[in-house]
């Protein structure tokens, strides 16, 4: 069975420093691997995926995230975080194929002091 | 316009009753999606339907039901509704993209309480 664990239900960073947000995954098969951003009040917006195209991903608003088979991780990380980045960060991984449901982390609500 | 909308936005209701969440889509995607997020548990899958005749429980679908009226249309049933389904609830879609996984697509949510 596939799992996701998100490290932290809450991180707080100052404006401009590093986010780092963390997330190991569980799974038999090779992972398709997402990040999702919720800002307050809105649904759940895609910021990158991971599938096995390459093992650093770029995404929206510069983020991005490294696929880690050794260590079973996909964190992802922004260099300078801004006050906008203020929102809850959902990791989730699938296992593609027919099936292809999102099993989703509980979460790490991303806090950004000025 | 927004490719996944959600009504009602947000509602209350009493105990025991009957209420109908309903999601449409305009991105012409085959899969739908129904979940519900509660603080500190992520989201949790209640159905979901491949297409208009394959619907399927999701992790937690004791209490719920769902209706798949037309490709674009699903809909989430709370039978006799009771307090600790007080939760936001999301409504996905998603269909094979170039990349070979299910990209999911979601709504703005319903903010459902149960008095």
């Amino acid at each position: 069975a596939q799992s996701v664990t998100q490290l932290g239900s809450h991180v707080s960073v100052s404006e401009g420093a590093l986010v780092l947000l963390r997330c190991n995954y569980s799974s038999s098969v090779p992972p398709y691997l997402f990040w999702y951003v919720q800002y307050p009040n809105q649904g759940l917006q895609l910021l990158l995926k991971y599938t096995s195209a390459a093992t650093l991903v770029k995404g929206i608003n510069g983020f991005e995230a490294e696929f880690k088979k050794s260590e079973t991780s996909f964190h992802l990380t922004k260099p300078s975080a801004h006050m906008s980045d203020a929102a809850e960060y959902f990791c989730a991984v699938s296992n593609g194929g027919s099936q292809g449901n999102l099993i989703f982390g509980k979460g790490t609500k991303l806090s950004v002091k000025p | 316009d927004a490719d996944v909308t959600q009504t009602p936005r947000n509602r209350i209701t009493k105990t025991g009753k009957r209420i109908m969440l309903e999601c449409s889509q305009t991105k012409g995607h085959d899969r739908m999606y129904w979940y519900r997020q509660d603080p500190g548990l992520g989201l949790r899958l209640i159905y979901y339907s491949f297409d208009v005749k394959d619907i399927n429980k999701g992790e937690i679908s004791d209490g719920y039901s769902v209706s798949r009226q037309a490709q674009a249309k699903f809909s989430l049933s709370l039978e006799s509704a009771i307090p600790n389904q007080t939760a936001l609830y999301f409504c996905a879609t998603s269909d094979l993209g170039d990349s070979g996984s299910y990209e999911q697509y979601f709504g703005p949510g319903t903010r459902l309480t149960v008095t």
